[in-house]
């Protein structure tokens, strides 16, 4: 696609349920990246899968938090028994590779959890 | 204390003013820094990519890194409109850009 796409764009939420939020890269792109950006503040790192290794999860906050990626592609985060301070905005980035310094960003998925 | 601080703003100028926005840092081992500009409802979107101490100029925009002082700074020449949106600054250890540090941001309004 032309560029790096998340769904939904916003998701509502009542504390408790589960949330699956999706980022579909550029494509060709190996690396990808997960970010949350609460109200007024810069970008928490989340998540990071390269190719095929092993993904770097030293961002995630909690185990209630996983991502996947499927086939070197899309990207699913999923955020089980969701908390009132989950409520952000979740970015996603992708790279051509690990060491390209061109990130390139989706809209990203504004979750509400009530 | 956080890793990366950023002048919280907003910051509000008249078209055509000159902008500076600033981050200082207390982890030295920072070697890449970077701006991004979000526009509201946006991904954020590199602006300036500096390696190392020393100055890098872009159009109207220019990127200073002073790392004796721990200090960043991004200036905007010829503010317009357009301008208006957050910056965030970023910095990191090594060329993996998306496990960087970032700043809050500073909301900038440029007003015609």
């Amino acid at each position: 696609g032309a560029g790096v796409s998340q769904s939904p764009s916003n998701k509502v939420t009542e504390k408790g349920k589960d949330v699956e939020l999706r980022c579909d890269p550029i494509s060709g792109h190996t690396a990808l990246y997960w970010y949350r950006q609460s109200l007024g503040q810069g970008l928490e790192f989340l998540i990071y899968f390269q190719g095929n290794s092993a993904p770097d999860k030293s961002g995630l906050p909690s185990d209630r938090f996983s991502a996947e990626r499927t086939g070197g592609s899309v990207s699913t985060l999923t955020i089980q028994r969701t908390q009132q301070e989950d409520s952000a905005v979740y970015l996603c980035a992708s790279s051509f590779r690990r060491t390209n310094e061109k990130l390139f960003f989706g809209s990203g998925t504004q979750l509400s959890v009530l | 204390q956080k890793e990366v601080e950023q002048d919280p703003g907003p910051l509000s100028v008249p078209e055509g003013a000159i902008v500076s926005l600033n981050c200082t840092y207390s982890n030295s081992a920072f070697q890449y820094f970077m701006w991004y500009r979000q526009y509201s409802r946006k991904g954020p979107e590199l602006l300036m990519y500096t390696y190392s101490s020393g100055n890098k100029e872009d159009g109207r925009f220019t990127a200073q890194v002073d790392k004796s002082s721990k200090y960043i700074s991004l200036f905007i020449r010829d503010s317009q409109p357009s301008d208006s949106a957050t910056y965030l600054c970023a910095m990191s250890q090594n060329t993996n850009a998306g496990k960087s540090t970032f700043g809050d941001g500073t909301t900038l309004t440029v007003k015609p």
